[in-house]
């Protein structure tokens, strides 16, 4: 059956610095996400991105964050200059025509 | 707004004795509906989803869910608990809002006792 995945499985960075997760969607999939999920909290929505611009984002998505396909496989979350509230589990999800979205395993972000 | 309330932050259960968690949503037209189930440090595994049809869905692990529009009502139930179904377990909608977003209840933790 196919999966997302997501690279690291885990980072650590120092707070300021820019930090770059990667995911691989599936691939005959259109409909990229980010969500985001604070330690003993609920999954929130960041973004969502088709068509190869974003489509929604939510008010966390602020401009510190952006996305983007470089290569027509990986979607990928930069977060410019990272502060401590930033830690938390960051999942990626991808989505064909079905309506139902498939979550890959997460990275867990560490700001230090 | 779209929202899925989960009343209960946790529940606890004798292993062996049944299970019901409780979810309502707020969405304007007919839902996408989906149990979720994350255990500490993991990632999100689909239980079972609504799209239309028939209101009971069977799900992976036993697990079972019933849509009712008139509560908009999506509880997820399980006839006998495991020991290994202590996690966290998250209700979602999936919402048309220009476009297409899952919004997450808060979520309930099992806890299951022998």
């Amino acid at each position: 059956e196919p999966e997302v995945t997501q690279t690291p499985s885990h980072q650590v960075t120092q707070m300021g610095q820019e930090v770059i997760l990667r995911c691989v969607p599936i691939s005959n999939h259109l409909y990229f996400y980010w969500y985001r999920q604070i330690l003993g909290q609920k999954v929130e929505f960041l973004v969502s991105f088709y068509n190869n611009e974003i489509s929604e984002k939510s008010e966390i998505f602020d401009d510190q964050f952006s996305v983007e396909r470089p290569d027509g496989s990986n979607f990928t979350l930069k977060i410019r200059s990272t502060k401590l509230e930033d830690s938390a589990m960051y999942f990626c999800a991808s989505m064909g025509t079905s309506g139902n979205p498939v979550f890959g395993p997460g990275t867990r972000l560490t700001v230090l | 707004a779209q929202s899925v309330t989960q009343p209960d932050i946790h529940i606890t259960v004798s292993e062996g004795a049944s299970l019901e968690l409780r979810c309502n949503y707020s969405y304007g037209a007919t839902p996408y509906l989906f149990w979720y189930v994350q255990s500490p440090g993991q990632g999100l595994q689909l239980l079972l989803k609504y799209f239309s049809g028939d209101t009971l869905v069977q799900g992976i692990k036993g697990f079972e869910a019933e849509f009712k529009r008139s509560q908009s009502s999506f509880n997820l139930r399980k006839p006998s608990v495991h020991w290994s179904d202590a996690a966290e377990y998250f209700c979602a909608v999936g919402a048309n809002t220009g476009g297409f977003k899952t919004i997450f209840g808060a979520g309930t933790r099992l806890f299951v006792k022998a």
